[in-house]
């Protein structure tokens, strides 16, 4: 069945770079997506990459994916507190009608 | 500000209680979506709705009753609740009816006493 994996705790200081990874199943999921959850707040979509692309930059945000291997990470470069949050990796479901979440990764940054 | 609007923002019901949620988004798009966020699962997708049309639904219990009287706005409808219902329900909608770009709301936490 399809599933999603990810580390579910990643600690860095206040101006180093953050790497979340994540694994996924469905090989057929033709975008794959980053998602913020920030405390008491929903889900905002970060970011997503075309399974089509290596990798997808936008300003601090860097996606990198490794199809053969089903592998998908965010990194955040020059982290600051703000970034503090829980991150989501999601990829379609196969019949494409709604999104397959990891658990999340919870980013703490300590200044 | 998603453009999707959810209240309660919390809510604290009995087992015996009916209550619902509601959900609105503002953004024009087709397809509504119920997830259920519990602690240190995945996200769990519960019923989707396209042009008001229900187009899935996850072998969710039947105490969890979805309604989408319109592109706007959904439902739940919640009654005789368990406490390992409690969670944040989260709604969210997308352009396209199978668009998988999905904005979220803010959540509601229901706490079943």
């Amino acid at each position: 069945g399809e599933d999603v994996e990810q580390s579910l705790f990643l600690s860095v200081r206040e101006g180093d770079s953050s790497v979340i990874n994540c694994t996924y199943t469905d090989s057929s999921s033709t975008y794959l997506y980053w998602y913020k959850q920030e405390p008491g707040a929903g889900l905002q979509l970060l970011t997503y990459i075309f399974s089509n692309m290596d990798m997808k930059q936008d300003q601090r945000l860097t996606v990198l994916l490794n199809k053969k291997d089903k592998h998908l990470s965010l990194r955040i470069a020059d982290t600051q507190t703000g970034d503090s949050a829980i991150y989501f990796c999601a990829e379609s479901n196969q019949a494409g009608t709604a999104l397959i979440f990891g658990k999340g990764t919870t980013l703490s940054v300590s200044s | 500000e998603t453009g999707v609007t959810q209240t309660p923002r919390h809510l604290v019901m009995g087992m015996t209680n009916k209550k619902s949620l509601k959900c609105e988004q503002h953004l024009g798009h087709n397809a509504m979506y119920w997830y259920k966020q519990s602690a240190k699962k995945p996200l769990e997708l519960m019923f989707v709705y396209s042009l008001e049309e229900r187009v899935e639904n996850n072998s969710v219990p039947s105490r969890f009753s979805p309604e989408c009287p319109n592109s706007s706005h959904l439902f739940l409808h919640l009654h005789t609740l368990q406490p390992e219902d409690s969670a944040l329900y989260l709604c969210a909608s997308s352009q396209e009816p199978l668009s998988n770009e999905q904005f979220f709301g803010p959540g509601t936490r229901l706490t079943v006493l």
